[in-house]
């Protein structure tokens, strides 16, 4: 099946800078992403989603692009904080038929 | 949100015994899938467990192999067969709605070890 691929693989940031880890997704029917991220030893954890009638979310540090002309898809961590260093994951499926498609993983470490 | 739990968090077992996990939901929950994330990779969906009927499952995954139960809407158990080496990674356990928008919660994750 189609799979949601990442742009880097690894990225780095200053504490206090803001980051951005992309995504990109090939299977156009799909409408609905979602953020995972994921600290050594635990499953991932629910961030933010956004679905396809929308081309930005935000929520509290953390802003979701969509720009379904290119398939894909964006999240940006504003100060970024030592806690944020994890491996984020995004992910994606049709409404209605589950499950999810995840894509290869993004590890984010934060330089203090 | 859901809150889901895994036994056990971890074990190291034998070539050719079989493991039993368990997943269980603080809600009920209408979907439920079992996934499997080799260290530092995605993860992988084996199935889709279905109350009451037969698991579905993803190309490359059997039932032979992972037998799936979930008799209620807040509990399932994957097992994994007869194991190998091959099958040493981490099985995690998710569930959600099927409501218009379907977000997903997973639990910590079960670390098998094949020896």
């Amino acid at each position: 099946g189609e799979n949601v691929g990442l742009h880097l693989p690894t990225l780095s940031v200053q504490e206090g800078d803001n980051s951005i880890i992309n995504c990109a997704y090939s299977n156009s029917a799909s409408d609905y992403f979602i953020w995972y991220k994921q600290e050594s030893g635990k499953g991932p954890q629910f961030i933010i989603d956004i679905r396809s009638n929308m081309d930005k979310r935000q929520g509290q540090r953390v802003t979701v692009l969509l720009n379904k002309t290119v398939k894909h898809l964006s999240l940006q961590i504003a100060a970024t904080q030592p806690g944020d260093s994890a491996v984020y994951f995004c992910a994606e499926n049709i409404v209605g038929n589950t499950p999810l498609v995840f894509g290869k993983g993004t590890r984010l470490s934060v330089i203090a | 949100s859901a809150v889901i739990s895994q036994k056990p968090s971890r074990d190291i077992c034998q070539r050719g015994t079989s493991l039993t996990i368990q997943c269980q939901v603080d809600s009920q929950v209408t979907m439920m899938f079992w996934y499997r994330q080799q260290p530092g990779q995605s993860l992988t969906l084996i199935a889709t467990a279905n109350q009451g009927s037969e698991a579905t499952y993803e190309s490359g995954f059997v039932i032979d192999k992972f037998p799936i139960s979930r008799p209620n809407l807040t509990f399932s158990t994957l097992t994994v067969s007869n194991m190998s080496p091959e099958d040493s990674s981490i099985y995690l356990c998710s569930g959600g709605g099927r409501a218009l928008y379907n977000e997903q919660f997973f639990g910590p994750g079960t670390r098998l070890t094949v020896l």
